[in-house]
């Protein structure tokens, strides 16, 4: 049974069209997570939602926002993609921040900038 | 400048074989997670530890956190090729709302 949940699991977008991925989770978890992994690097984390209050990394430009309206869902917008933005980008949960948990994470959306 | 540093980055062996992959880090970590992630899919987490010196077993894989818990080591035995993927070791700093810090990658290939 899938708990964190990502669609599309692939998406291909024109240079400078805006694109958002989605994340849901059944899991209930407090945070969400997104991560930007390019190949065969590690995954990078862009930004984090504790319930709604929301914590962005330093180096994350500012073309990449996120929304999450309810605790199920957390939404990745890139506003106007560049080939360098060509990434798995997977969505991660866990219960709480600053402890052991493990984090759960989707099996990724591959975007493709044409 | 990469926080937690993996070795080796690329390994290839043979079923059967043994192999050790190494998290190391000039900074100390509240604690260690080890995850496995294969193509197309997410990562999988495959332990937590959390004190120094702390070594952990899962069936054929060996963890062990350094007692300065600046490092980490992962020991496989008897290799098989469902083994195969892409390791990352993810450190917690500090305690509090903290993210994850994931180290380099060790991308593993077990031939049969």
């Amino acid at each position: 049974d899938a708990m964190v949940i990502q669609n599309p699991r692939y998406q291909v977008t024109q240079f400078g069209k805006p694109v958002t991925l989605s994340c849901s989770q059944t899991l209930n978890h407090n945070v969400m997570y997104w991560y930007q992994q390019k190949s065969s690097q590690a995954p990078k984390l862009l930004f984090h939602y504790y319930d709604k209050d929301f914590n962005n990394e330093a180096d994350t430009p500012d073309n990449f926002q996120s929304r999450r309206p309810n605790t199920s869902f957390c939404f990745l917008d890139i506003r106007s993609p560049g080939l360098g933005d060509a990434a798995m980008y997977l969505c991660a949960t866990s219960r709480v921040e600053g402890s052991n948990q493990p984090q759960h994470f989707g099996d990724g959306t591959r975007l493709s900038i044409l | 400048t990469q926080l937690l540093e993996q070795s080796p980055q690329f390994l290839s062996i043979q079923e059967g074989e043994n192999l050790t992959v190494y998290c190391n880090s000039s900074s100390v970590f509240s604690s260690l997670q080890w995850y496995r992630q294969e193509p197309g899919e997410g990562p999988v987490l495959l332990v937590t530890v959390v004190t120094g010196g702390e070594v952990k077993k899962l069936k054929r894989l060996t963890f062990q956190f350094g007692d300065a818990r600046k490092d980490s080591s992962l020991h496989i035995t008897a290799a098989q090729t469902g083994d195969t993927g892409l390791y990352l070791c993810a450190g917690r700093m500090g305690t509090g709302r903290r993210a994850l810090t994931f180290g380099s990658g060790t991308r593993l290939q077990v031939q049969p």
